[in-house]
């Protein structure tokens, strides 16, 4: 079955401890990007990445990294997180077809919460 | 920096009823795409609008898109419960060939439909 995994789907940690949430496709696709959703903002964007080794800021870089040594893999690392990083986190991959881009498929979610 | 509002941000409408979503954004794009929302789920694709004039339709759904004007409507014809939902206009940001890059979400309308 095609695809969007995240990891892990639930997580509360300590502000200050270093976390990782994985993301996996199964789609080869080329695009792969993580959002942020809060109530009353919608969804904003993290980082992005067009292929492997290539990523790029999105509106909301602040306080995170990402990774993009595999072209499945595109993991959202957060150093030391702060409260106002508790939020639900996406991740979406999409195929790229030329210059015409394609709708973005989701994964289920990470919920974070920062204590 | 790119500006994407929807309106209205609530709606309760009765089954049967036709409304119609907008969205509106702030620099020329030609690229848009609409995305669903069920609640605690992820989200789910719709449509793709590539070009000015465009239009798709899924079921009650309608989507076009005037870059021109750059707005995008979202149709619903004959309101049904199961359209109940929250749906997201996304706009990307690509100025360089190979595929687009940043994109922004509004902040989403959510649709009651009520029996």
């Amino acid at each position: 079955e095609a695809q969007v995994t995240q990891n892990p789907r639930y997580l509360i940690t300590v502000t200050g401890k270093k976390l990782t949430v994985t993301c996996s496709q199964n789609m080869n696709h080329e695009y792969m990007s993580w959002y942020r959703q809060d109530p009353g903002l919608g969804l904003r964007q993290i980082y992005y990445s067009m292929n492997v080794e290539v990523t790029d800021k999105g509106d909301v870089p602040e306080g995170y990294k990402v990774s993009r040594k595999e072209k499945r893999n595109f993991p959202l690392i957060l150093e030391s997180p702060s409260p106002n990083q508790t939020s639900l986190y996406f991740c979406a991959s999409s195929r790229q077809a030329g210059a015409a881009p394609n709708e973005q498929y989701f994964g289920p979610g990470t919920r974070l919460t920062v204590t | 920096e790119l500006k994407v509002e929807q309106n209205p941000l609530f709606l309760s409408m009765q089954e049967g009823k036709n409304y119609t979503i907008y969205c509106n954004y702030s620099t020329t794009s030609d690229r848009l795409y609409w995305y669903r929302q069920d609640p605690g789920k992820s989200l789910e694709s719709l449509f793709v609008l590539l070009s000015n004039g465009a239009v798709k339709q899924e079921g009650r759904l309608m989507a076009s898109l005037d870059t021109k004007a750059r707005l995008s409507t979202l149709h619903i014809t004959a309101a049904v419960h199961d359209l109940s939902a929250t749906y997201f206009c996304a706009v990307d940001m690509s100025r360089n060939s190979g595929g687009y890059q940043k994109v922004t979400f509004g902040i989403g309308t959510k649709l009651q439909v009520i029996p």
